[in-house]
């Protein structure tokens, strides 16, 4: 059984700072790795996916995938009020059951 | 083409009625998952079709749940005698067989009274 875990925050952070949010998982057989961006009252949409260790940056977000440490980040540079919403990170096993498993997501408020 | 879309977009019924949810995905899409998401937590998955292949039901909380899809369009989920707890949001997304991005539909709010 995969577990993903994230802090639910909220996380605040002022317009222009950094904000990190972070996703630890318990299944070593995961392979790909997948943020989504929720708005309240909105479905998901993914933002960034991520299948090999290191870094991978689009435009003003960065996910990073540590697979040794079993923990995957996404980094939103000079964040906006506009990336206020709650960040899903989900997991899926490559060649599997292509059947993903969400964590709860991560509360982001980015005040001006 | 359009995106996916569900039907109703709120549903209000009674303890112990049936509910029918519907989703159209994205037209050429062979993968269907249905999620259900109660208020403040993550998605639960509930079922995975994938062209004609034996569903995975493998999410399906209760037998009172259950889905059906026609080759590779509209999906129903359906629940049979509703309790308070099946209240949540009930999302379809859809995905290509070419990607493992996935499409997700506006949801279906479903309150139970």
């Amino acid at each position: 059984q995969k577990e993903v875990e994230q802090n639910s925050g909220p996380l605040s952070v002022p317009e222009g700072a950094i904000a990190s949010l972070n996703c630890t998982y318990s299944d070593r057989v995961s392979q790909s790795f997948f943020w989504y961006r929720q708005y309240s009252g909105k479905s998901p949409e993914l933002i960034m996916s991520i299948y090999s260790n290191g870094d991978k940056e689009d435009g003003r977000f960065t996910a990073q995938l540590n697979k040794a440490s079993q923990y995957v980040s996404l980094l939103i540079r000079d964040s906006q009020p506009s990336d206020s919403a709650t960040y899903l990170c989900a997991l899926e096993a490559t060649g599997g059951s292509y059947i993903p498993t969400f964590g709860r997501g991560t509360s982001l408020i980015v005040h001006p | 083409g359009a995106g996916v879309s569900q039907s109703p977009s709120n549903k209000v019924t009674e303890k112990g009625k049936d509910v029918e949810l519907r989703c159209d995905p994205i037209s050429g899409h062979t993968a269907l998952y249905w999620y259900r998401q109660r208020l403040g937590q993550g998605l639960e998955f509930l079922i995975y079709f994938q062209g004609n292949s034996a569903p995975d039901k493998s999410g399906l909380p209760s037998d009172r749940f259950s889905a059906e899809r026609t080759g590779e369009s509209v999906s129903t989920l359906t629940i049979q005698r509703t309790q308070q707890e099946d209240s949540a949001v009930y999302l379809c997304a859809s995905r290509s067989a070419f990607s493992e991005t996935q499409y997700f539909g506006p949801g279906t709010r479903l309150l139970v009274l």
